[in-house]
């Protein structure tokens, strides 16, 4: 059972804009940044997003994330075949004193 | 460019100890950054296991620091993860990731090790 919830699957089809949620309490999300990974089939996570809106060089700009008191969301326009992947919610939880991670939500492009 | 990659068995019996290392290039690690460990069980999702930053300090996930030592050597750029008595549940890719402390931004990742549990 993962401390961020996410749901198990999204799908859209080419062109399309698709949200994924990340949903968390007052001791993560509501008081961390968020950040999401995108991983692969087979590969290592790598950064989408970190400090909850901000974007790595090199990442396109049809990736965006906010949030929201305890929520947080990955939003993905002008879906592309190569954005199917299993997409990750993390932050830090000031209970834990450590990072926590959703449950992954995997994207399939119809 | 800093690189990092995970070295170590690929099985382990059950009860036994797990020793992998995350060997670091490009970037030292007395520099700055905490550095962790990150796993995955097959077709599952990510559990951080543990930080250390190059000081020494530690900072384990509570469900596993009664099993588990993160240590680094400096002197080879190197940090390492001991996880004992290891059972069928800990049957997953492990990873070794740099982060920020107090914040979930890793940022450069090895490729992972798959570590499976069985006699």
């Amino acid at each position: 059972q993962s401390v961020l919830t996410q749901s198990p699957s999204a799908s859209g089809t080419p062109g399309q804009r698709v949200t994924i949620s990340c949903s968390g309490t007052s001791s993560n999300i509501g008081s961390n940044y968020v950040y999401w990974y995108q991983q692969l089939s087979g590969a290592a996570p790598k950064l989408l997003i970190y400090d909850s809106n901000q974007r790595p060089s090199g990442v396109p700009d049809r990736f965006s994330g906010s949030k929201s008191g305890t929520s947080a969301s990955l939003a993905i326009s002008g879906l592309r075949s190569e954005d199917e992947a299993d997409y990750y919610c993390a932050t830090w939880d000031d209970s834990l004193s450590g990072p926590v991670f959703g449950g992954g939500t995997k994207l399939t492009v119809l | 460019q800093v690189q990092l990659q995970e070295s170590g068995p690929g099985l382990v019996k059950p009860s036994e100890t797990l020793s992998l290392t995350c060997g670091v290039s490009g970037y030292s690690i007395r520099t700055a950054y905490y550095w962790g460990w990150v796993r995955q069980p097959p077709g599952k999702g990510l559990e951080w296991i543990g930080t250390m930053y190059h000081s020494g300090n530690t900072y384990y996930n509570p469900s596993l620091k009664s099993r588990l030592t993160i240590s680094v050597d400096t002197s080879k750029n190197r940090f390492s993860l001991n996880l004992t008595s290891m059972t069928a549940a800990d049957t997953a890719v492990y990873y070794c990731a740099r982060h920020s402390g107090g914040y979930a931004n890793f940022d450069c990742w090895g490729q992972g090790i798959l570590v499976t549990v069985s006699s």
